[in-house]
């Protein structure tokens, strides 16, 4: 069954920081990889995806990601930190089978940024 | 602008009460979801629908109901039977396709008070 992980509920980072939230996931077919971000009372905002093909994956606000099957991780980085990443961010993965389109979420680390 | 809106923002409900929240996208999505938010919990699916009439349990359907009659639209009840139902309950839509981003409406929070 698939499943997310994500290491660390909670990341504190100094403005121009580099920006790591680290995300494992399990699956038994060859996963479909999101990352999103949630400001507070907000809807989520996808960051970026994976598919297939290159596995650096590049998405909005500087973010990127690599997939590393053999790691099964997807690992979200932004070189320079900046106040308004402050948010809480979401690894999720495709349930695949049936179930098609809809996600598995891991529980979410929520990131800090101070001045 | 095309997009999901989730009504209301904000909705106070009194215990044994049915409630239902309001979901409406206009991208033309065949998918539609719904998840349930507690703190420090993630994203838990309650339902989906891949078609128009019909939908699927996800992981914690008991005590909601859902129903799938237009396309552009997919009501969550939740009903008195629903053991802790005060959280943040978040629609979503996307297009047919594992590989489709899901596009997420703003959220209603319900308190049961």
């Amino acid at each position: 069954a698939q499943s997310v992980t994500q290491l660390g509920s909670h990341v504190s980072v100094s403005e121009g920081a580099l920006v790591l939230l680290r995300c494992n996931y399990s699956s038994s077919v060859p996963p479909y990889l999101f990352w999103y971000v949630q400001y507070p009372n907000q809807g989520l905002q996808l960051l970026l995806k994976y598919t297939t093909g290159a596995t650096l994956v590049k998405g909005i606000n500087g973010f990127e990601a690599e997939f590393k099957k053999s790691e099964t991780s997807f690992h979200l980085t932004k070189p320079s930190a900046h106040m308004s990443d402050a948010a809480e961010y979401f690894c999720a993965v495709t349930r695949g089978g049936q179930a098609g389109t809809a996600l598995i979420f891991g529980k979410g680390t929520t990131l800090s940024v101070s001045s | 602008d095309g997009g999901i809106t989730q009504s209301p923002k904000y909705l106070f409900r009194k215990e044994g009460q049915n409630v239902t929240l309001s979901c409406e996208q206009n991208l033309n999505h065949d998918a539609m979801y719904w998840y349930r938010q507690d703190p420090g919990q993630g994203l838990r699916l309650i339902y989906y629908s891949q078609i128009v009439n019909d939908f699927q349990k996800g992981d914690i359907a008991e005590g909601y109901s859902v129903s799938r009659e237009k396309k552009e639209s997919f009501p969550l009840t939740v009903t008195s039977a629903q053991k802790n139902p005060t959280a943040f309950y978040l629609c979503a839509s996307s297009r047919a396709g594992g590989g489709n981003e899901q596009f997420f409406g703003p959220g209603t929070r319900l308190t049961v008070l």
